[in-house]
């Protein structure tokens, strides 16, 4: 069965540094997110991209985070200079739309770690 | 009032009993509901998807939705230890490009052998 996979399992990073998380979705999916859950707290979304565009970012979404579909199988989140608060599990996820359907594909998750 | 609630438990339940879990909602543009099931430091996995109001029967699982209540609800039959996990409400607009999904905090199951 078709699965979103994402590296690496596990970052650690300095305050400071930037970072770049990896997704490659299941591969006839045409939208793409990014969703991010800090321990012990909910499943929040941050943007979605379809057409290699983002259609709606979260106010957690700020300037520095981007989001890229460098080539026609991998999606990557880029956070420029990351915060201690930036630790969390980052979820991508993608969907195929269709007409009454919506439903989106988790993959296992990055977790990184900021000190 | 939080867009979804969901009650975080924990839930403890011996093996073969018959779990419900719910949800609310305050924004009535919601259209989708989903529920996944999430362990321990693992991505959410879909378990049952259902579109505005009615049932859904999938197995073990059943998934209604009451749009009036703004209420939604998982039921899990004869349920098993591999059942146990965080199970997550999840719900969208409909209509648009974009389908983000608001997320419940979870609720956590464990079923007891």
């Amino acid at each position: 069965e078709p699965e979103v996979t994402q590296t690496p399992s596990h970052q650690v990073t300095q305050m400071g540094q930037e970072v770049i998380l990896r997704c490659v979705p299941i591969s006839n999916h045409l939208y793409f997110y990014w969703y991010r859950q800090i321990l012990g707290q909910k499943v929040e979304f941050l943007v979605s991209f379809y057409n290699n565009e983002i259609s709606e970012k979260s106010e957690i979404f700020d300037d520095q985070f981007s989001v890229e579909r460098p080539d026609g199988s991998n999606f990557t989140l880029k956070i420029r200079s990351t915060k201690l608060e930036d630790s969390a599990m980052y979820f991508c996820a993608s969907s195929e739309p269709q007409r009454g359907t919506d439903t989106q594909y988790f993959g296992p998750g990055t977790r990184l770690t900021v000190l | 009032q939080k867009e979804v609630e969901q009650d975080p438990g924990p839930l403890s339940v011996p093996e073969g009993a018959i779990v419900s879990l719910n949800c609310t909602y305050s924004n009535s543009a919601f259209q989708y509901f989903m529920w996944y099931r999430q362990y321990s430091r693992k991505g959410p996995e879909l378990l049952m998807y259902t579109y505005s109001s009615g049932n859904k029967e999938d197995g073990r699982f059943t998934a209604q939705v009451d749009k009036s209540s703004k209420y939604i609800s998982l039921f899990i039959r004869d349920s098993q230890p591999s059942d146990s996990a965080t199970y997550l409400c999840a719900m969208s607009n409909s209509g648009g490009s974009n389908y983000k999904l608001t997320f419940g905090k979870g609720t956590l199951l464990t079923v007891n052998p």
